[in-house]
């Protein structure tokens, strides 16, 4: 099974800062990786797919890149609304594997 | 809109079986896989099961291999996982969530994985 290492687990940051999160698979994945972002009670969100699509709708401040075993997902200038735990997946062969989770929290 | 609705969570003692429903509505149905991934109460995502747009491949977590079963209706846009011999580390919101996909040489190949959820349904196994 190919292991998700996230890192790190939980961040804090202020409005404005730019923040990165890291994803590493334990074999090559090519750039089959997403990423997601749950708030407190709800359901996951996708943000970004195939390791640096943004998906429509979610702001521009958030990017995605990385291919083969690293991955990163930027948020350029985080917002409070932006309080979430992130999640990455990767769906290159089953069973597929979450990342443990990033809890960003604002200062 | 495009929707995915979870239903029949509930609580269930150990050892027990439930079966948990997704209805899908506003977009095709027969041209997407379905997934579930649950998550234990204060913990992170798992994916359980997934199966493909017409059916014919199904996989799952080695934690619910010969347990579960991931099942779909095309002709009622539903997608169902059938839970048997129940745990108390199975309890958990379970989501459905659809995944847009292609074949290929009789392999299925994700686009990016999950772009619709569902709200979750939560089941719970005690005694």
């Amino acid at each position: 099974d190919i292991q998700m290492t996230q890192s790190p687990s939980s961040l804090s940051a202020s409005a404005g800062d730019r923040v990165t999160i890291t994803c590493r698979a334990s074999q090559g994945i090519t750039n089959d990786l997403s990423w997601y972002q749950q708030k407190p009670g709800k359901a996951p969100k996708r943000l970004i797919y195939a390791a640096s699509h943004l998906q429509s709708g979610v702001p521009s401040r958030f990017s995605g890149s990385g291919s083969g075993t690293e991955f990163t997902l930027t948020v350029s200038s985080l917002q409070p609304e932006d309080l979430a735990t992130y999640y990455c997946l990767q769906y290159n062969s089953y069973p597929w594997t979450f990342g443990q989770g990033t809890k960003v929290e604002i200062k | 809109q495009v929707q995915l609705v979870e239903s029949g969570g509930g609580v269930v003692h150990p050892g027990r079986s439930l079966r948990l429903s997704c209805a899908a509505s506003g977009f095709t149905f027969t041209t997407f896989g379905l997934h579930w991934v649950r998550q234990n109460p204060g913990k992170g995502l798992e994916w359980v099961a997934g199966i493909s747009y017409d059916g014919s491949s199904k996989d799952y977590a080695d934690s619910v291999k010969g347990r579960f079963t991931i099942s779909r209706d095309n002709s009622k846009n539903t997608v169902s996982l059938q839970m048997s011999s129940l745990r108390p580390e199975d309890t958990a919101v379970y989501y459905c969530a659809r995944n847009d996909e292609f074949s290929s040489g009789g392999k299925y190949f994700s686009v990016g994985a999950f772009d619709i959820w569902g709200q979750g349904t939560k089941v719970t196994v005690s005694s």
